[in-house]
């Protein structure tokens, strides 16, 4: 594979069930990031990781919880779903050691939460 | 914090320009971005403006002044494949973005 891939590509989930999107870069990005994508609202960052082992919150962290192992995935988990986490979610990585740092993004994953 | 503002929707016709602007307040900058989303898509890179002034990259240039606030993405010779949304985003200094609402362009023949 060449660049970051998503899975599943589209979901539907019971409120309460938890709930694990899975992301995976070939690129060997030190930068990782979750956003999700509501109508009207744009992208919004949930969490990020730097590098390896470190993560931190963005703008709307709440009800989600990252990893980062290695340097390729950073899955994104929903302990307990509620249905205003349905949403459009994208992850994105970037190489924050020299260029432009631009983030290339993911094909996004389809949350529906009834 | 960070607040971006660009217009919600654009229409324009086929083999004309189109410009979208996008205002910023931010509590800290290191560069300003533009990126293209076809409906049902992931966004992808256009743009970046760290200094002042106009960058040009084929039918696609952006502009930045830092001291007012204030970027534009011009968009020459339009296309029906350039409708899409224009996402405007402002990185800040721990190389996190924030992105504006985006602005819907359609074309039309």
């Amino acid at each position: 594979i060449a660049g970051i891939t998503q899975a599943p590509t589209s979901q539907i989930l019971a409120a309460g069930r938890r709930m694990t999107l899975r992301c995976t870069q070939d690129m060997r990005h030190n930068a990782m990031y979750w956003y999700r994508q509501d109508l009207g609202l744009g992208l919004r960052l949930i969490h990020y990781s730097n590098t390896a082992g470190t993560t931190g919150k963005g703008e709307v962290p709440d009800g989600y919880s990252v990893s980062r192992a290695n340097t390729d995935d950073f899955p994104l988990t929903l302990a307990s779903a509620v249905p205003s986490q349905t949403s459009v979610y994208f992850c994105a990585s970037s190489d924050s050691r020299g260029g432009h740092n631009e983030q290339f993004f993911g094909p996004g994953t389809r949350l529906t939460v009834l | 914090g960070q607040n971006i503002d660009q217009p919600t929707e654009m229409t324009a016709t086929e083999g004309a320009i189109v410009q979208i602007n996008c205002t910023y307040q931010t509590s800290g900058f290191n560069g300003l971005f533009w990126y293209q989303q076809h409906a049902g898509e992931a966004p992808t890179f256009l743009s970046y403006n760290v200094l002042d002034g106009l960058e040009e990259k084929g039918r696609f240039s952006s502009f930045l002044s830092r001291s007012k606030g204030y970027s534009y993405l011009l968009l020459k010779e339009l296309q029906m494949k350039d409708s899409a949304s224009y996402l405007c985003a402002v990185r800040d200094g721990d190389y996190k973005l924030s992105f504006g609402a985006g602005t819907t362009v359609t074309v039309r023949a």
